[in-house]
């Protein structure tokens, strides 16, 4: 299958600063991308859809001056959390699809963020 | 909106029976349901996909079942291994021109020896 890089897998940051998570598609190319947010023991919350080349989908509820997407290019999506608090604290994972063709999503190894 | 709900219980089996897990969905029919395994602290891995108008899909030991009426999958692995102790996770998409997933609470399946 497919291959989907994220990183870092793990960061640790002070409140108030921000910090910027990478999703790279390794070996295809990914036309959109997802950005998801799971709490412990919960189900992964859809967080935003990122499109190669446009503004970012976000879902109800979540902050896009908070959470700022690029898609820049077709391998490399990257989520910004701005301003973190410790409430941001929590685990973030990425997905591709390729042409988004309804089939399976690949999924980066998540990261872990702790804003202290 | 979906709602999709499975298992709300961890679900403990002994090795070599067959595992059942429950997915039911509320709303609109899905155009796609796909089940993804996801270990601890990682990003979940996708098993199998079935359409709306497929009934059943078999993929070595995992066999997934799509009732559209009942509005409910059923995922089973059989002859279980410890190994397969994980949570799994399913999947609703619309279709259409994105891939955007909306997922299910989860069930953690838990293998005994």
């Amino acid at each position: 299958g497919a291959v989907v890089s994220q990183h870092p897998s793990r960061v640790i940051c002070k409140s108030g600063t921000s910090v910027k998570i990478e999703c790279r598609s390794l070996d295809f190319q990914a036309t959109t991308m997802f950005w998801y947010r799971q709490f412990p023991k919960k189900s992964l919350m859809l967080m935003a859809t990122s499109n190669e080349g446009s503004k970012a989908t976000y879902e109800q509820g979540v902050e896009k001056d908070k959470f700022l997407i690029n898609h820049a290019s077709l391998t490399l999506s990257t989520l910004t959390v701005t301003s973190a608090h410790p409430e941001d604290s929590s685990f973030y994972i990425c997905s591709a699809s390729w042409q988004a063709l309804n089939t399976e999503a690949f999924f980066g190894q998540g990261t872990r963020l702790t804003v202290v | 909106s979906q709602k999709i709900e499975q298992n709300s219980e961890a679900l403990n089996i002994q090795e070599g029976k067959t595992a059942t897990l429950t997915c039911n969905y509320t709303n609109y029919s899905p155009a796609y349901l796909q089940w993804y395994r996801q270990d601890p602290g990682r990003g979940p891995v996708f098993l199998l996909l079935i359409r709306e108008n497929e009934k059943e899909k078999r993929k070595e030991r995992l066999k997934v079942t799509f009732d559209t009426t009942l509005k409910q999958s059923l995922f089973h692995i059989t002859a279980s291994q410890p190994a397969d102790s994980a949570t799994y996770l399913c999947a609703l998409s619309r279709g259409g021109a994105t891939n955007k997933l909306i997922f299910g609470t989860g069930t953690l399946l838990a293998v005994q020896p």
